[in-house]
């Protein structure tokens, strides 16, 4: 099955703003809402957004998301180490009737 | 708070079949439990669901006819089986809750289990 179209990797320094893009499609985000999920190393993944832009509790307000059309963004303001993670966009795909995850995107801290 | 709880890691023989569980501890099994692998240095594959409540199940296209997932209410269990095992099953699989009030997001993760397949 197909998955969301992320950049293999991202990248800034301290207190920097980094942002991931998604890249779908009209029968997943384009139709339903986009949740993304943060990976420590070796971790089980987190999920740090839901619906298109809510954050769970504990999840701080310098991340945030958002959607549009096809697409979506996750942005991270205010860059800490603690970051330093692989992020993934995820939607229900209504014309494979699956659920679909993004290639994935690793963001260093430097 | 309630926590996954998943069985231990498990070494395969090429063909053979492998069960994973996945114990609801603290609370329910929500609105469904996925399984999502990880293969070594990969990233994130949803292999399928059950809704517990009533059994019903969607599978991935790749994993149709090679994986069954069922769940336990009695037990707040869920098991994913995964059939005529190759080397390239060999994977870190999780199972993730989905809750009513969101359920297309997974909030709760299990810590995963290490399935190798080797002869």
């Amino acid at each position: 099955q197909s998955a969301l179209t992320q950049p293999p990797s991202a990248s800034g320094t301290p207190g920097q703003r980094v942002t991931i893009s998604c890249s779908g499609s009209s029968t997943n985000i384009g139709t339903n809402t986009v949740n993304w999920y943060q990976q420590l190393p070796g971790t089980a993944p987190k999920l740090l957004i839901y619906i298109n832009n809510e954050r769970p509790s504990g999840v701080p307000d310098r991340v945030s998301g958002s959607k549009s059309g096809t697409s979506a963004s996750l942005a991270i303001s205010g860059l800490q180490s603690e970051d330093e993670a692989d992020y993934y966009c995820a939607a229900w795909d209504d014309s494979l009737n699956a659920y679909v995850f993004g290639t994935g995107t690793k963001v260093t801290v430097l | 708070q309630v926590q996954l709880v998943q069985s231990g890691a498990d070494v395969k023989k090429p063909g053979s079949s492998v069960k994973v569980s996945c114990q609801a501890s603290g609370g329910t099994l929500g609105y469904a439990i996925s399984w999502v692998r990880q293969a070594p240095g990969q990233g994130l594959e949803w292999m399928g669901r059950v809704i517990p409540i009533h059994g019903l199940t969607d599978y991935a296209q790749k994993f149709q006819g090679r994986v069954s997932i069922t769940a336990a209410k009695t037990t707040s269990t869920v098991y994913m089986e995964l059939n005529s095992l190759t080397s390239e099953d060999t994977a870190v699989y999780y199972c993730a809750r989905a809750s009513v009030s969101y359920p297309d997001a997974f909030d709760i993760w299990g810590h995963g289990t290490t399935v190798i397949v080797s002869s």
